[in-house]
């Protein structure tokens, strides 16, 4: 059974940056797959922030590009995200999923979802 | 990008009920279209892969069709479980992008 689980602080002030990190269980991260960020607004609907692949290749939403950087950590099954130049409207929840390419193009396995708040 | 628009954005239906969402894409996405479910406060659940495929273990009343801009999903005969939101979502490219959402209640 595939697992994902976040982890980071719940609370980060205003300019600051936003760390958080998915552990992954039942699967290999190295193993053909892309493994994606997705944040939730409080009472709103779900934003995509980007993916990774185990080899480090990227694709950010171009809203946050400039902000955001993904990173993998093979060794330990696991990928990180890094927002920085946070503000209040960064608070949601953030989740992180697995991305099938094939054959077709989804996700099919979510973390429970790491509640983040911005504010001093 | 590719905006998503799902209408409607709520809807009140009873047990027994057959529902149909609407989700149109701002262009042509074949037929690379997922439909999720999630309940209040947990992460989304995929229903639908590639318009109109069932994810494993997703239950039979749930159907989905369309392709190129405009997708429905169906749920034949609601269930209590079945009160949640609906997202689509567009695999066609990036950004990948959702719906706004349909939020499911009971009558």
């Amino acid at each position: 059974q595939v697992q994902l689980q976040e982890s980071g602080p719940g609370l980060v002030k205003p300019s600051g940056t936003l760390s958080l990190t998915c552990a992954v269980s039942g699967d290999s991260i190295s193993v053909n797959k892309w493994w994606s960020w997705v944040r939730q607004p409080p009472g709103k609907g779900l934003e995509w922030i980007g993916e990774i692949y185990y080899t480090g290749d990227t694709n950010y939403n171009p809203s946050l590009k400039s902000r955001v950087t993904m990173s993998v950590d093979t060794s330990k099954n696991q990928f990180s995200l890094r927002l920085n130049s946070v503000t209040a409207a960064d608070t949601a929840v953030y989740y992180c999923a697995r991305l099938l390419v094939a054959p077709a193009i989804l996700f099919d396995y979510w973390g429970q979802g790491s509640p983040v708040t911005v504010s001093s | 990008d590719i905006q998503m628009t799902q209408s409607p954005s709520s809807l009140s239906a009873s047990g027994g009920d057959r529902v149909t969402i609407t989700c149109r894409a701002s262009q042509s996405i074949g037929r690379y279209l997922n439909w999720y479910q999630q309940k209040l406060e947990k992460a989304p659940k995929l229903l639908i892969y590639a318009a109109s495929n069932l994810q494993s273990g997703v239950p039979s009343r749930f159907s989905g069709s369309g392709s190129g801009t405009e997708f429905t999903l169906t749920i034949s005969s609601l269930q209590p479980e079945d009160f949640a939101t609906y997202y689509c979502q567009q695999s066609y490219s990036t950004p990948r992008t959702f719906g706004q959402g349909t939020k499911l209640e009971i009558k």
